[in-house]
């Protein structure tokens, strides 16, 4: 099974800075890594596919990067509603099966 | 717009069974694979299982392989989970979830999730 960390696992920022969230994968992944945003109450939702690609509707400040193994998702100039818990997502695996990331809560400063 | 809503969840005493059901709408439902993942209170996301559009393929995580049945009636638009001999630490927040089309790669992510139903496995 392949296992997802992540870190940190709280980031505190200020409204206005910038965020880095890290996504290590045990073994390759290829590209086959998202992002995905859950606040309480509402339905996730998806904001990275293919490691880098933005899903529709997802602003700008959001970016994904890396493959393989390590991945980083990049929040540029965070607004109030992008405070909530990032899950990194591989779904990479023959036979399909999928895992998650433990998350990263990105709360206010 | 695509939406995704569970029902069926509740509370329910170790050993007995529910079954929840997804229905959607805004979008062709046979023409897209579909997965159950849940949430533990204070957890992450577990993945639990997935149906191919039409049925014929079904993988379920280790976790709840033989207790727990993905399945849909795409003469409905709705996906369903029956899950037998229920657990305490199966108590969790249940989403629907759909997976993208080819449009998004070989490979699809999943691309969109319903709100969740809460499921309680208490006595």
């Amino acid at each position: 099974e392949i296992v997802l960390t992540q870190s940190p696992a709280t980031l505190s920022v200020s409204p206005g800075e910038s965020a880095t969230l890290s996504c290590r994968a045990s073994q390759s992944v290829r590209s086959n890594l998202a992002w995905h945003q859950l606040k309480p109450g509402q339905a996730p939702r998806l904001l990275v596919y293919g490691a880098s690609t933005r899903a529709t509707g997802i602003p700008a400040r959001f970016s994904g990067g890396g493959s393989g193994t390590d991945f980083t998702l990049t929040i540029s100039s965070l607004q109030s509603e992008d405070f909530a818990v990032y899950y990194c997502q591989q779904y990479d695996t023959w036979p399909r099966s999928f895992t998650f990331g433990p998350g990263t809560k990105v709360d206010i400063k | 717009q695509v939406q995704l809503v569970e029902s069926g969840g509740g509370v329910v005493q170790p050993g007995r069974s529910l079954r929840l059901s997804c229905a959607a709408s805004g979008f062709t439902f046979s023409t897209y694979a579909l997965h159950w993942v849940r949430q533990a209170p204070g957890k992450g996301l577990e993945w639990l299982a997935l149906i191919a559009l039409d049925g014929s393929n079904i993988n379920y995580a280790d976790s709840v392989k033989g207790r727990f049945t993905i399945s849909r009636d795409n003469s409905k638009n709705t996906l369903y989970l029956q899950m037998n001999s229920l657990r305490a630490e199966d108590t969790a927040v249940y989403y629907c979830v759909r997976e993208g089309g080819l449009e998004m790669g070989p490979v699809p992510p999943f691309d969109h999730w319903g709100q969740g139903t809460l499921v309680t496995v208490s006595s």
